[in-house]
């Protein structure tokens, strides 16, 4: 089974809204990486949080982990019609000597101008 | 200084025939990582190679499925006898060193079997 699943499946907004979009995972992780993926392209790393960190900024990207939840967030502020894709998060088990990426199911999100 | 390339981008072949994947990490890195998705899904893991050695394969199909990363030239992701089931994106990613974290990912080879 997905270790990561995102929330919500699918955004819809206007251009200069915020979204906000959810991860939860199963099991203890080193990090957590978000990324994006343009339709029929490949991904583009967008921020990686590592377990003993709380929040991270990075442009217009701000990313929360809350490991006692064992979920994390993305938030995109100001969103533009560029900002249109699907995002997943991918945890990093870390376990038997592997750094396996382990894949949501994905939030796409369209922005509006 | 070029990303993961991955070759062909696009790939059609009938059931039955054998479909080779080429990925070329980064320059410097080493560790390199196939995943396969589905549409509409997300990536799911295949394998993890270093130079000349597997050291995970818990994500590949124990029968036709097969990769290599040799010593000197491009990771080869191999599937025989293609079923309409292997249709999907297939992604490269590579790392410099274990435990670094980012993984950079190529554009990924659509591979469509008819």
């Amino acid at each position: 089974s997905q270790q990561g699943e995102e929330d919500p499946q699918a955004l819809s907004i206007q251009e200069g809204e915020n979204a906000t979009m959810n991860c939860s995972y199963k099991t203890s992780i080193n990090n957590l990486q978000w990324y994006r993926q343009n339709s029929g392209r490949g991904l583009v790393h967008l921020i990686l949080i590592r377990s003993n960190e709380r929040e991270k900024h990075s442009g217009r990207l701000r990313v929360t982990l809350d490991t006692s939840k064992k979920s994390s967030s993305l938030l995109i502020t100001a969103s533009r019609a560029a900002d249109t894709a699907s995002y997943f998060c991918a945890t990093d088990l870390r376990s038997y000597n592997t750094d396996k990426l382990i894949f949501g199911t994905g939030t796409r999100l369209q922005v509006f101008p | 200084n070029a990303g993961v390339m991955q070759n062909p981008r696009h790939l059609v072949r009938r059931r039955g025939q054998e479909a080779r994947l080429r990925c070329s990490p980064m320059k410097g890195h080493s560790h390199v990582y196939w995943y396969r998705q589905l549409p509409e899904e997300g990536l799911k893991f295949m394998v993890y190679l270093q130079k000349e050695n597997i050291i995970d394969e818990s994500g590949m199909p124990k029968e036709r499925f097969s990769a290599e990363f040799p010593k000197e030239g491009p990771s080869i992701l191999r599937i025989q006898q293609v079923v309409r089931g292997d249709s999907a994106a297939y992604f490269c990613a590579s790392s410099a060193r274990q435990g670094s974290g980012e993984q950079y990912f190529g554009p990924g080879t659509r591979l469509t079997v008819t």
